[in-house]
């Protein structure tokens, strides 16, 4: 069985500091892993992607992550924070090369205190 | 442009009503799915369509049905509307390994 949790449901910081949103998951597959950010009353777009690659991934507007199997762990960071990264951010986990089970985190609110 | 395509993008009926939400998902993707986004629920996925067949069921309640077409575009019937059926409907279409890629989505307000 897969599953996502995303630790924290809201991260506030403040701009120009780093910004960590951490994600675990589960998955009895290979899994690929993705990270989205909705802004408000927008669509999902795709940050960056993990896909059995290179175990750190570079996403766009300064996002990275690293896939840790050890710790089962796929956190999403960037070195500084911008007023415009505030926004919802969902992890997800897929099964292998099968789209038969996504599944979301329950997401985490980005504030950015200017 | 996403790829993926959303109509309408907003949508407002009454309770009891019959809706249709219109999904064309991006070229060369067989697979679609059905997300619903509210408030108290977050997001869930609802239905999954590969190559016009359902491939996966997730949330999905019984008033709602869905289709994918030859063309490879897919609708979502919305029936017996309900006051807390008032959501953001998200369509994705997706390609191994590529991550799915969402469409602006169709914001239906049942009042």
């Amino acid at each position: 069985a897969q599953s996502v949790t995303q630790l924290d449901s809201h991260v506030s910081v403040s701009e120009g500091t780093p910004v960590l949103l951490r994600c675990n998951y589960s998955s009895s597959y290979s899994p690929s892993l993705f990270w989205y950010v909705q802004h408000p009353n927008k669509g999902l777009q795709l940050l960056l992607k993990y896909t059995s690659a290179a175990t750190l991934v570079k996403g766009i507007n300064g996002f990275e992550a690293e896939f840790k199997k050890s710790e089962t762990s796929f956190h999403l960071t960037k070195p500084s924070a911008h007023m415009s990264d505030a926004a919802e951010y969902f992890c997800v986990v897929s099964g292998g090369t099968s789209y038969d089970k996504v599944i979301f985190g329950p997401g985490t609110s980005l504030s950015v205190i200017p | 442009d996403s790829g993926v395509t959303q109509t309408p993008k907003h949508l407002i009926t009454a309770t009891g009503q019959r809706v249709t939400l219109r999904c064309s998902p991006r070229s060369g993707d067989l697979s679609v799915y059905w997300y619903q986004q509210s408030l108290d629920q977050g997001l869930q996925f609802l239905i999954q369509y590969y190559n016009g067949e359902e491939r996966a069921k997730g949330n999905i309640l019984e008033r709602f049905s869905a289709q994918q077409f030859p063309d490879l575009h897919s609708e979502l019937n919305l029936s017996s509307l309900e006051l807390g059926d008032s959501a953001l409907y998200f369509c994705a279409s997706s390609v191994v390994s590529q991550g799915i890629l969402f469409g602006q989505g169709t914001r239906l307000t049942v009042v």
